[in-house]
């Protein structure tokens, strides 16, 4: 079963103004952490942002911001005031439990492009 | 301060071929991850370490050895390389258990290797 599910494959907006990207997850586990990176073209993956579930605050990062709606099961990448170098690639993750500790689970990832 | 740094860049194998990819951190971190990610996909888990000496497979370790006798370093091994190989080879680490903020992963800047 899919645990990370970002829904849309491609995202455009335009330069200034705010675009939000979907995530939504599947975990059984009342401790768990969501991610954001972001990989550009060049390929590297930076970390953005965490949302931890107790966390009783969302999440904000300089331009980001993470709209975390637990019952829904869903932490949204929100990204204000957009710039052209904020196209990218852009991946939720997931921290899931191993036998040793833990790894990242990843979706798919959304393709955002920033118009001028 | 480096990182985590990843050695060769890009490599093309012919099938059957085999080879190392390097990886290092200078962070002392306890945990070690090496990734794949193919083409338009999120990453897979291929194998992880969490200390020297101890290492456990991840999702998609067939065809792929790991061994990790330093905390720095993080060696994936590929024996008799096949065409379903192709892809992009991330390492990572992280201090511990991903638990946010400074604890999440970071990421080397990826090995781009074709098998022909």
């Amino acid at each position: 079963a899919q645990k990370i599910t970002q829904t849309q494959p491609g995202m455009f907006v335009q330069e200034k103004e705010a675009v939000t990207l979907d995530c939504t997850y599947d975990t059984s586990d009342p401790s768990y952490g969501l991610f954001w990176y972001k990989q550009p073209s060049s390929g590297e993956m930076i970390f953005l942002i965490y949302q931890g579930s107790y966390d009783q605050q969302n999440a904000t990062e300089g331009r980001y911001s993470l709209n975390f709606q637990k019952a829904r099961k869903s932490a949204n990448l929100v990204i204000s005031a957009s710039q052209l170098g904020d196209s990218a690639m852009y991946f939720c993750a997931m921290r899931e439990h191993m036998e040793y500790g833990n790894k990242l689970v990843f979706g798919a990832g959304t393709i955002l492009r920033v118009k001028s | 301060n480096a990182g985590v740094t990843q050695t060769p860049k890009f490599r093309i194998l012919k099938i059957g071929q085999s080879m190392t990819l390097q990886c290092t951190q200078d962070m002392n971190h306890n945990y070690m991850y090496w990734y794949r990610q193919d083409p338009g996909m999120g990453l897979k888990l291929i194998y992880y370490s969490v200390g020297a000496g101890i290492t456990d497979k991840g999702e998609v370790p067939n065809g792929y050895n790991v061994s990790r006798s330093t905390t720095e370093d993080f060696p994936l091994r590929l024996e008799l390389a096949a065409p379903s190989q192709t892809s992009v080879y991330f390492c990572a680490s992280s201090y511990s258990g991903l638990a946010g903020g400074l604890d999440t992963q970071y990421f080397g800047p990826g090995t781009r290797l074709t098998v022909l």
